[in-house]
């Protein structure tokens, strides 16, 4: 499968706890972006990567959100304590540097339910 | 403020009948425009994107720089085109890669 992949793709927990998501993007792609989408709403931006570097952080992203890309290929997003309001899907996209169209490939997301 | 602007949430056709969802955006730079579509269960993908001026499955997106939008246009809708439709802008030639989206908007096409 070349496309981009999540998991899990779904994750049920408790208040209070901490979840990690994965995502793989395409593998000749550099950029890597993390979006949150709640139910009514478009995708909202997070953070996003080019190979290991975090370039930009939206202010959603608050001190209990942190995302890695250790090698510039995959990349963990952690939620630590995490509340009820972080309940969303959670998608990740990636891009190549050097297409001049920006255009950005998704994954199937992981949906977060915290209870 | 950068801000993408889809003001149906819902929009229900018969099929054959003309199709328009707008878009309207708020950008202070070059912006580039998207049209993301994403059918029952799967994943989003590209529709269109304004650079392209293309038309994929019948639907065409013009810019408008005056009117800041970016409408999707189809002129006879088919009951597979029922799904949920995004508009995007990012700007990469500010350095902004990251994509703002609208909320959305769901066509549903009658039979």
């Amino acid at each position: 499968d070349t496309g981009v992949s999540q998991n899990p793709r779904h994750k049920i927990t408790k208040r209070g706890q901490n979840v990690t998501f994965r995502c793989d993007p395409i593998s000749e792609h550099n950029r890597l972006y993390w979006y949150r989408q709640t139910l009514g709403q478009g995708p909202e931006f997070l953070t996003y990567f080019q190979n290991e570097a975090q370039l930009e952080k939206s202010r959603l992203l608050s001190d209990r959100f942190s995302a890695e890309r250790p090698k510039g290929s995959f990349s963990t997003l952690e939620i630590q304590r995490t509340e009820q309001g972080d309940s969303a899907m959670y998608l990740c996209a990636s891009s190549h540097r050097d297409r001049e169209d920006n255009e950005q490939f998704f994954g199937p997301g992981t949906r977060l339910t915290v209870l | 403020a950068q801000r993408v602007t889809q003001p149906e949430k819902l929009l229900s056709v018969f099929k054959g009948a003309p199709v328009e969802l707008k878009c309207n955006y708020s950008y202070s730079g070059s912006p580039e425009l998207f049209w993301y579509v994403q059918y029952s269960r799967q994943r989003l993908q590209l529709l269109l994107r304004h650079i392209s001026r293309e038309s994929i499955k019948g639907f065409t997106a013009d810019l408008n720089k005056g009117e800041t939008s970016f409408h999707l246009k189809k002129p006879f809708a088919q009951e597979e085109d029922s799904a949920m439709y995004y508009c995007a802008l990012s700007g990469p030639t500010s350095g902004t890669y990251k994509y703002i989206f609208g909320t959305g908007t769901r066509l549903k096409v009658l039979a």
